[in-house]
């Protein structure tokens, strides 16, 4: 099962984009990106996901590079709200997800 | 549209007692989902549940089963509970497609504290 590698913690400032890494280099070809984030003892919240090409939705939007080795995810414009842990995650054929330890992301007023 | 809700919120159990958390799936979805996430950890798979049996499982000891019903609603029971039990449990649902690119949507868990 493919694993991910992000970054341990990441600030960024208000108003700005947060653009947060994440590296899969042994995802399959029909392996899909997924992207989470938790907020303090809540459950994790999907984000968004994707398989090839980039996606955008309401929250973010993720680019994945042409060999789908590593994704980026960017809010484009954090807020005090977006602080939390973000999960970059790989779902397996089997449907399981593996989440590692995913990116403390804080935004600074 | 209620999302998925878990129950109870909170549990202080002692060890070698047994525990039972309950889940209810979004409506629409079949499929349930049980993680297991420490203090500082990401969550970490369980099982599996659709159409009523276990579909895949973890690393996890047999202390650990499961069940889901006909309304696609899911317990999941710990035996001989241990002090390492202490965690958030997530309960998650998802609509089985394929090729499998439904979400997990999560309930925001029950905080178990084994003493």
């Amino acid at each position: 099962d493919a694993k991910t590698t992000q970054p341990p913690s990441m600030d960024c400032a208000e108003g700005r984009a947060a653009n947060l890494p994440c590296n899969h280099s042994t995802i399959s070809g029909n392996e899909y990106v997924y992207w989470y984030r938790q907020i303090h003892s809540q459950g994790p919240q999907y984000i968004i996901h994707g398989l090839k090409n980039n996606e955008t939705n309401e929250m973010a939007s993720l680019i994945i590079t042409e060999d789908r080795k590593s994704s980026t995810l960017i809010l484009p414009h954090a807020t005090l709200r977006d602080t939390a842990v973000y999960y970059c995650i790989v779902r397996s054929t089997g449907n399981q997800f593996y989440f590692g330890t995913g990116t403390s992301l804080t935004v600074i007023p | 549209d209620a999302g998925v809700t878990q129950s109870p919120t909170h549990l202080i159990k002692t060890r070698g007692q047994q525990v039972t958390l309950r889940c209810s799936p979004k409506s629409g979805h079949d499929t349930v989902s049980w993680y297991q996430q420490a203090l500082g950890q990401g969550p970490q798979f369980i099982f599996q549940y659709y159409e009523e049996e276990e579909r895949q499982r973890g690393n996890f000891p047999d202390r650990f089963s499961g069940h889901q019903f006909p309304n696609y609603s899911s317990e999941l029971n710990v035996n001989a509970l241990l002090l390492g039990d202490s965690a958030l449990y997530l309960c998650a649902s998802s609509l089985t497609t394929w090729p499998g690119d439904s979400p997990l949507h999560f309930g925001n868990g029950t905080r178990l504290t084994v003493t």
